[in-house]
């Protein structure tokens, strides 16, 4: 198995503008997990999906970010407008399981708003 | 909301060590992970423990449900365990990190 498969890896953009990042899970893990990573908080949970549906919404920071899981292989993480604090490394990551299972993260998304 | 906290936040080590990493949360969880972040940034799950405890090569990791604690051991310690290693709870929750380096 491929992993999971986050792109881009890296994301440069200027303020305003809409970011999306993408995610495919290990095929046959039905839950998903979107975290953030910076240097002032280390990492927080940003949203988790089991079996494609939206368990855990209360961290997404605000209305500007959105996520969408449309089928079991792929999700993704929108910021419309983005915002300089919005500058960290996005990871995805996904378990057989909700809570009782291993966690594989994907390789991550470096974005940076300038 | 449960607050997981790690000690130490550094570690320093000579090649050989016996080295320990602690993580305490504060209310009842399924479940403790830990998890190795790479300097490269890339993260890697050790373990998921419910109770008791679990070994994987020099790896060992504890947990104590009553107490809310768990222990992640290295023994023999080498250079390329140096890393950041993070607890999180019910995949939930993340502890602060312990960055670990061990010199030769």
């Amino acid at each position: 198995d491929a992993g999971v498969i986050q792109s881009p890896r890296h994301e440069v953009t200027e303020m305003g503008q809409e970011v999306t990042l993408r995610c495919k899970p290990i095929s046959g893990h039905n839950s998903l997990f979107w975290y953030r990573q910076t240097m002032m908080r280390g990492l927080e949970l940003l949203i988790y999906f089991n079996n494609n549906v939206p368990i855990d919404d209360s961290g997404m920071p605000e209305d500007r970010f959105s996520a969408k899981m449309p089928n079991a292989s792929f999700s993704t993480l929108k910021i419309q407008p983005s915002e300089p604090r919005d500058s960290a490394v996005y990871f995805c990551a996904s378990s057989a399981g909700a809570l009782n299972e291993k966690l594989f993260f994907g390789s991550g998304t470096q974005l940076s708003v300038l | 909301k449960n607050e997981v906290e790690q000690s130490p936040q550094n570690l320093t080590a000579q090649e050989g060590e016996f080295i320990t990493i602690n993580c305490s949360y504060s209310v009842g969880i399924s479940a403790l992970h830990w998890l190795q972040q790479h300097p490269g940034g890339g993260i890697v799950s050790l373990f998921m423990l419910s109770s008791g405890k679990k070994k994987h090569g020099r790896l060992i990791a504890t947990i104590n449900i009553q107490e809310k604690h768990s222990s992640l051991h290295i023994t023999a310690s080498h250079p390329r365990d140096s890393a950041v290693y993070i607890c999180n709870t019910d995949k939930l929750i993340f502890g602060t990190g312990t960055r670990l380096q061990v010199f030769p």
